[in-house]
Parts: structure tokens; sequence; C-alpha cells
């Protein structure tokens, strides 16, 4: 049972254009969802976050957000680099305070020069 | 300067035989984890540590066994390996509960 889905496994985006990358889930106890990024034989690295009291947050050129009635997030790269060539991860936990995190199977992102 | 480390990071050995992955992070971080990525590229969380102390356990064989010295250590032991064992492990640490830093990960290999 998946509580965290990424339904799109791959994306291609033109350089400078937006990327839109999806994550749905399951579990209407989740409360705080992450945005991973990892490159080949690379460890995930954190990207942003988003807490369920909020519906958007911002950091430079990533912006997440969050529809808890669809229970349904997305990332929004602006403008899209190629740099920005990875796979991407989503990742959600319930109850704060907990330090279990659900992760999605990820979705690769190829930005094209 | 490396945050959260991993070694080997390759691993190729044999079914039956026991393995250990070492990781270490240098982030001052109270909490540790196992992660297995297998072939369909689930990420899914084995072990918790919480200053020394397991916090979570997934549904994981008991051919497993982590081992965490210090806060700073989170090893992980595999006894009797066997195939489907093959995957690449993560160790990640955080600051309580707050997002994760990710190790380069081990790719074990066993056949």
């Amino acid at each position: 049972d998946q509580q965290v889905k990424q339904n799109s496994p791959s994306l291609s985006v033109q350089e400078g254009r937006i990327s839109i990358l999806n994550c749905d889930y399951t579990n209407s106890m989740f409360d705080y969802f992450l945005w991973y990024k990892k490159y080949p034989a690379e460890g995930p690295t954190f990207l942003i976050s988003i807490s369920s009291i909020k519906d958007k947050n911002e950091d430079g050129r990533f912006t997440v957000f969050l529809n808890k009635s669809a229970k349904h997030l997305s990332l929004h790269i602006v403008p899209s680099q190629p740099g920005d060539s990875a796979v991407y991860f989503c990742a959600a936990s319930g109850t704060s305070g907990t330090y279990k995190y659900i992760f999605g199977t990820g979705t690769r992102l190829k930005v094209l020069a | 300067d490396t945050a959260v480390s991993q070694t080997p990071k390759y691993l190729v050995t044999q079914m039956g035989n026991d393995k250990s992955i070492k990781c270490e992070q240098n982030l001052g971080h109270d909490t540790m984890y196992w992660y297995k990525q297998d072939s369909k590229k689930f990420l899914k969380i084995m072990f918790s540590y919480n200053n020394k102390e397991l916090i979570i356990n997934e549904t994981v064989p008991n051919r497993f066994s982590p081992k965490s010295p210090d806060k700073a250590h989170l090893n992980l032991h595999i006894n009797s390996l066997e195939l489907g064992d093959s995957a690449v492990y993560f160790c990640a640490s955080s600051f309580s509960y707050n997002e994760q830093f990710f190790g380069p990960g081990t790719r074990l290999t066993v056949l």
C-alpha cells in the first residue's frame, strides 16, 4: 500500500521553462511534507518542506504547493536549469513529532538545454 | 568535511555471508536512520535511532541488526545474506524529526 505516490516516473522540460512535479498521498494524518533531489550515485538532498498549516512555501526558484483537500502537493521549479536534472522524491510524515517519513517512488526530471 | 559518510560504497558478496555497513555523521544530529532502496526505487525506512535508542524498527528480517555505539555512528550488520537483500542502503541523520541528511549510499550485491 503506497501511501505517497508520484505517478509520473519522468518529465522533460526545456531550460528556462517551469517544471512541475506532482505528489499525491492517501493518509490524511500526514502533516509535514518534504521534497528531496537525488543525483546518480549520491544520496537524496533536502530541497524544501511544507507544513500542513501552510499551502505554499517558497525558496528561491523552488515553490511547493499543498492542497490538503485533494491530498496533493506539487513542486514548481522556475526557471528550470540543466543542473536541476535529477530524481525528485516527495516524502510525508504524520502527526508532528514523528521520525518516520514515507517516500514516493520519485520522478526523474530532465531539463533540456 | 563530509556530513554523512558510509563505508563501503560498494559491497559484492556471496549468499550466506555476513557483512556490515558503517555510517558516521559529523553534523551533531541526535537521530540516525537506515533506508533501503530496492530495484523498484522505493526508499523505505528500516531503522531509526534517537540518542542511541531504537525508535523505529520496521518489518525487517531479524538478520538485519543495527548498532549505535554513539550518537554519531549507526552501523548495519546483515547475517546470512540473501539474493533479495541486494539493494542500495542509505544512512541518514537529522536533528530530532526535522529534514534528514543522507549519506551517498552503499550498493550491496548478493551473488
